[in-house]
């Protein structure tokens, strides 16, 4: 079954630090692959997204994700996390065939936190 | 101004009534979704519908039923057949397409059973 695990609950970091979240997926074809950012309270603002082409996949906010197939992972990095970064993030594979075209599965989640 | 817009913001229910949760977007996009968020739970999808006057039931579709009447509107029921009906509601649309796989998320619903 198709799937998305993300490890961590909780990170926490300090601000100026280097983040990286993890993601790894479980799917049969070549996938589709989204990170998106939620504040609490509000509704999930896209970050990036995978479709096919170079696997290195730049952001808006200064995120940045590589596709790694052999390891089936998509993972979020950021240089110098920022104080406003504290969110919850979600990463999503998208089913790309059949009557479930466009679908997203999700994963539970990491909520980040922000040491000044 | 496009986007996509839920109401109302905060919701609450008493134990036996049904609500209803409004989702409209002016994105002219095809498919649009409802998701049920409990803490540490992340989204779990509730109906979908790729078209107008079409929906699929999602993974937790009990107690819960909709209507696609016009391409931008998408309103979900919560009946009193839902037996934790507390939680975050996110609706998204998405346009239709190869490669246009993209969902874009509405503001949200909080639904509060008293």
């Amino acid at each position: 079954a198709q799937s998305v695990t993300q490890p961590d609950i909780h990170i926490t970091v300090s601000e100026g630090a280097s983040l990286e979240l993890r993601c790894n997926y479980s799917y049969g074809a070549t996938p589709y692959l989204f990170w998106y950012v939620q504040s609490p309270g509000q509704g999930l603002q896209l970050l990036l997204k995978y479709f096919s082409g170079d696997t290195l996949v730049q952001g808006i906010k200064g995120f940045e994700a590589e596709f790694k197939r052999s390891q089936s992972s998509f993972n979020l990095r950021k240089p110098s996390v920022h104080w406003s970064d504290a969110a919850e993030y979600f990463c999503a594979v998208g089913v790309n065939y059949g009557g479930s075209q466009g679908n997203l599965i999700f994963g539970k989640g990491t909520k980040l936190s922000v040491k000044p | 101004d496009g986007g996509i817009t839920q109401s109302p913001k905060y919701l609450f229910r008493k134990e036996g009534q049904n609500v209803t949760l409004s989702c409209e977007q002016n994105l002219n996009h095809d498919a649009m979704y409802w998701y049920r968020q409990d803490p540490g739970q992340g989204l779990r999808l509730i109906y979908y519908s790729q078209i107008v006057n079409d929906f699929q039931k999602g993974d937790i579709a009990e107690g819960y039923s909709v209507s696609r009447e016009k391409k931008e509107s998408f309103p979900l029921t919560v009946t009193s057949a839902q037996k934790n009906p507390t939680a975050f509601y996110l609706c998204a649309s998405k346009e239709s397409g190869y490669g246009r796989d993209t969902q874009y998320f509405g503001p949200g619903t909080r639904l509060t059973v008293l």
